[in-house]
């Protein structure tokens, strides 16, 4: 079965800095991989998605991610982090049907 | 882009009353939607997936009595959560994808209180 690991519960990073958002998977196939992010209250905002192809994934809001198969990974990055973009990140990996989401991510910004 | 809408986003009720819970796709035909449930700063739990016209397929712990799922259409999925208990309460969220196959959208989630 799948599974995600997110190993970092709270990152604070001060705004304008750069940003590292770690995530690795467990699945036996070529997964399908996905970063959302959810603001408190709120449902979940897709940010980028892998499938195939290129192994570096431009998103929304100027992150992008790097697939890595090598390392079971799929990190999430931005150069510059904006005030805004506090809120709660999850890796996600599906099969083709669903999604097995990891523990997600608590990004601080500090001004 | 693929929409999906979901109501109501909170709703407060008596223990031992039953709430149901919209999921609707606006803008393409969902042909699968699934059923999240999220406690507080904690990650997302699937429960039950469904596929319109069919009976919807439970993950292991959930009580498919106690969760009734319907979809009956294309375009809508519904959660009624039956004889609701304090324990019940959690926030809800519904994804859908259709169209583009490998897409998941979801919805903005519901926060069911039961007091």
């Amino acid at each position: 079965a799948q599974s995600v690991t997110q190993p970092d519960i709270h990152i604070t990073v001060s705004e304008g800095a750069s940003l590292e958002l770690r995530c690795n998977y467990s699945y036996g196939a070529t997964p399908y991989l996905f970063w959302y992010v959810q603001s408190p209250g709120q449902g979940l905002q897709l940010l980028l998605k892998y499938f195939s192809g290129d192994t570096l994934v431009q998103g929304i809001k100027g992150f992008e991610a790097e697939f890595k198969r090598s390392q079971s990974s799929f990190n999430l990055r931005k150069p510059s982090v904006h005030w805004s973009d506090a809120a709660e990140y999850f890796c996600a990996v599906g099969d083709g049907n669903k999604l097995v989401f990891g523990a997600g991510t608590i990004l601080r910004v500090k001004s | 882009g693929a929409v999906v809408s979901q109501h109501p986003s909170w709703v407060i009720c008596k223990s031992g009353t039953s709430v149901k819970i919209e999921c609707r796709s606006l803008d393409f035909q969902a042909t699968t939607m699934f059923w999240y449930r999220q406690f507080p700063k904690q990650s997302l739990m699937l429960m039950a997936t469904s596929n319109e016209g069919s009976k919807a397929t439970y993950e292991q712990g959930v009580e498919k009595d106690k969760f009734l799922i319907n979809h009956a259409s294309l375009t809508l999925s519904t959660l009624t959560v039956t004889s609701a208990h304090p324990e019940d309460s959690s926030f809800y969220i519904c994804s859908a994808r259709g169209g583009d196959y490998y897409g998941y959208t979801f919805g903005s989630g519901t926060r069911l209180t039961v007091v």
